[in-house]
């Protein structure tokens, strides 16, 4: 069964470097979504992406963040410079098309800022 | 913002039946998800509902009133592997973007 893949499963990072999260979507799938999860909270949407650009974003996504699908096959996330509190757990998730509605998640990437 | 209420934590018996509410505002509401999370792992589908109404799937069942801003998650015949955190997200996003809004998740030990 297809499924959304992630790299890495772990990062650990000094505060002020920059971090870039890698993400294969699901082959057929356009639409393409990046959440957090910081421990022992809610998930939160970050943005997602469709036709080569940003379709939403929320507050959490300032300009710290940036992301990009270089080819066909991988969505990244980027934070320019990180933050302590930007230690969490990142998901991508994607969806199929206009009409279905359900988000596949991948494994996340656990981001720790030191 | 848009709150998402549901329990923090239920506790229930292996083969019985559980039921996990969620409340959520209606202004600007699309829809409602559950998801399953298992400690440490990513959020897995459960359901969608967007009329009112209840939609079953096994042993999962979903359902809706929007006018109440009312959801419920149905577990029966439960199982050990049921022990997860149970996460209600409401679509507020326009033009059918699915963006997700998260409650703080349920989390549903089962005991024996």
């Amino acid at each position: 069964e297809p499924e959304v893949t992630q790299t890495p499963s772990h990062q650990v990072t000094q505060m002020g470097q920059e971090v870039i999260l890698r993400c294969v979507p699901i082959s057929n799938h356009l639409y393409f979504y990046w959440y957090r999860q910081i421990l022992g909270q809610k998930v939160e949407f970050l943005v997602s992406f469709y036709n080569n650009e940003i379709s939403e974003k929320s507050e959490i996504f300032d300009d710290q963040f940036s992301v990009e699908r270089p080819d066909g096959s991988n969505f990244t996330l980027k934070i320019r410079s990180t933050k302590l509190e930007d230690s969490a757990m990142y998901f991508c998730a994607s969806r199929e098309a206009l009409g279905s509605y359900e988000q596949y998640f991948g494994p996340g990437t656990r981001l720790t800022v030191t | 913002g848009q709150n998402i209420d549901q329990p923090t934590e239920m506790t229930a018996t292996e083969g019985a039946i559980v039921q996990i509410n969620c409340t959520y505002q209606t202004s600007g509401f699309n829809g409602l998800f559950w998801y399953q999370q298992h400690a440490g792992e990513a959020p897995t589908f459960l359901s969608y509902n967007v009329l009112d109404g209840l939609e079953e799937k096994g042993r999962f069942s979903s359902f809706l009133s929007r006018s109440k801003g009312y959801s419920y998650l149905l577990l029966k015949e439960l199982q050990m592997k049921d022990s997860a955190s149970y996460l209600c997200a409401a679509d507020y996003s326009g033009a059918g973007s699915y963006q997700l809004t998260f409650g703080k998740g349920t989390k549903l030990s089962v005991i024996p």
